[in-house]
């Protein structure tokens, strides 16, 4: 069975750090570049950052930039997401998900499977 | 505010058809990029419905369609049924972004 399951999350002050994981099974990890999305209580989908199969790629969005860096151990098939510098509109659920690209072009990858998120809460 | 705009709500009765649109711009859906969609039921993680524009992943119900023309996409919901009530999400990619993929707002389907 595909899985992606995250843990880390939790309740953090403001200015504080927090690194989440991801597990990943029953696919080959190391063949996909692997995804962070988050959703804010009660709002929509945003993507937080990318990175390659190897890990040489990485990509934020620009809220997280300088911040956030995400990171990957093949060899353990996981997948990490360290968030410094939190602030409270970084309080979302954090999903995992593994990015595809059609066969003839990767301008517009979906995202599947997705982890059940982990929830990170920033607030004094 | 995202760049691709859904309906916050839409509902239907049990059996009947309903459409959630997706409306971009040029940057985006007009330009050419790809439109996926994601179902969330309450209380869980997304879940592919579809991808590339119309595809639809093994084990998804052909109940479920997509399509594209223009700057907009929709997504048609056939026979419709009481676990089809979730939230639904159109994902693009945006030109003027520096993001990877772009999401709408979500759709909010009740069956009445």
């Amino acid at each position: 069975e595909v899985q992606l399951v995250e843990s880390g999350g939790g309740l953090v002050q403001p200015g504080g750090s927090l690194r989440l994981s991801c597990a990943a099974s029953g696919f080959t990890f190391s063949s996909y570049w692997m995804s962070w999305v988050r959703q804010a209580p009660g709002k929509g989908l945003e993507w937080v950052a990318n990175i390659k199969q190897d890990g040489s790629e990485k990509y934020y969005v620009d809220s997280v930039k300088g911040r956030f860096t995400i990171s990957r151990d093949n060899a353990k098939n996981s997948l990490y997401l360290q968030m410094n510098s939190l602030r409270a509109e970084d309080t979302a659920v954090y999903y995992c998900a593994a990015r595809h690209c059609s066969s003839t072009s990767c301008s517009s990858p979906w995202f599947d499977p997705w982890g059940q998120g982990t929830l990170v809460t920033v607030s004094s | 505010q995202s760049v691709l705009t859904q309906p916050p709500s839409v509902s239907g009765a049990p059996g009947q058809r309903v459409t959630i649109s997706c409306t971009g711009s040029s940057s985006n859906i007009g330009a050419g990029y790809d439109v996926h969609w994601y179902q969330q039921l309450p209380g869980t993680a997304p879940k592919l419905l579809i991808y590339g524009n119309s595809n639809r992943p093994s084990g998804v119900p052909d109940r479920f369609s997509g399509s594209k023309s223009g700057t907009s996409a929709s997504l048609a919901i056939t026979g419709l049924q009481a676990e089809d009530e979730a939230d639904y999400y159109c994902q693009s990619y945006d030109s003027s972004l520096s993001a990877s993929g772009v999401f709408g707002g979500g759709t909010k389907l009740t069956v009445l």
